[in-house]
């Protein structure tokens, strides 16, 4: 069974740092990329950025929004994934999920897809 | 990056009701379109993927199609626990993009 438990999250003053981090279980971690989703209160999903897998040497990519400030890294000998978050902004307030790509060749062809999700952890930038 | 626009962004409907939800891609993904369903205070979760095939586990009543750069999602018979937010998701390129979400509410 896949499990995905994300941790770090908190109330942080703006301008500071955070490290978050997710625990995966249940799946062949360093065969797949991981990404990160949050949700601010209330709003929509926003994709936060991605890791590649250590076939495709863990190359990452990120939303605008975040680029320069964020910076995903994995550690596949501990099955990890982690955001660390610097220069926070009030409007990076959100629950942050850590999402799995497990996606599905159907046909020959990859179909990407957040399949699991963690339960999410809450980080709120105030001062 | 390619925009992704669902509608309604809200719905009432009954228990026994079709319901459809649209999304519409700002250019072509072919079937690189997800569909999640999220409850209140829990993590999203993967209905269908690839425009049209279910996720195992997925209660069949949900079902999803695609039209050029159209896509809809539908529930052929609601259920007290369909009563949900609804988001499309592109996976054709990065970055990876959601629509605003359909919220379906108890008439």
């Amino acid at each position: 069974e896949v499990q995905v438990v994300e941790s770090g999250g908190g109330l942080v003053q703006p301008g500071g740092s955070l490290r978050l981090s997710c625990a995966a279980s249940g799946f062949t971690f360093s065969d797949h990329f991981m990404d990160w989703v949050r949700q601010a209160p209330g709003k929509g999903l926003e994709w936060v950025g991605r890791t590649r897998n250590e076939a495709n040497t863990h190359t990452t990519e990120y939303a605008a929004s975040v680029k320069g400030r964020f910076t995903i890294s994995r550690d596949d000998s501990k099955n990890s994934l982690y955001l660390q978050i610097n220069s926070l902004k009030t409007e990076d307030t959100a629950v942050y999920y850590c999402a799995v790509d497990l996606g599905y060749n159907i046909g020959g062809t990859w179909y990407s897809n957040f399949r699991h999700w963690g339960q999410g952890t809450l980080v709120t930038v105030s001062s | 990056d390619i925009q992704m626009t669902q509608s309604p962004s809200s719905l009432s409907a009954s228990v026994g009701d079709r319901v459809t939800i649209t999304c519409r891609a700002s250019q072509t993904i072919s079937s690189y379109l997800n569909w999640y369903q999220q409850k209140p205070g829990k993590a999203p979760k993967l209905l269908i993927y690839a425009a049209s095939s279910l996720q195992s586990g997925v209660p069949s009543r949900f079902s999803g199609s695609a039209s050029g750069t159209d896509f809809t999602l539908t529930i052929s018979s609601l259920q007290p626990e369909d009563f949900a937010t609804y988001y499309c998701q592109q996976s054709y390129s990065i970055p990876r993009t959601f629509g605003q979400g359909t919220k379906v509410e108890i008439k």
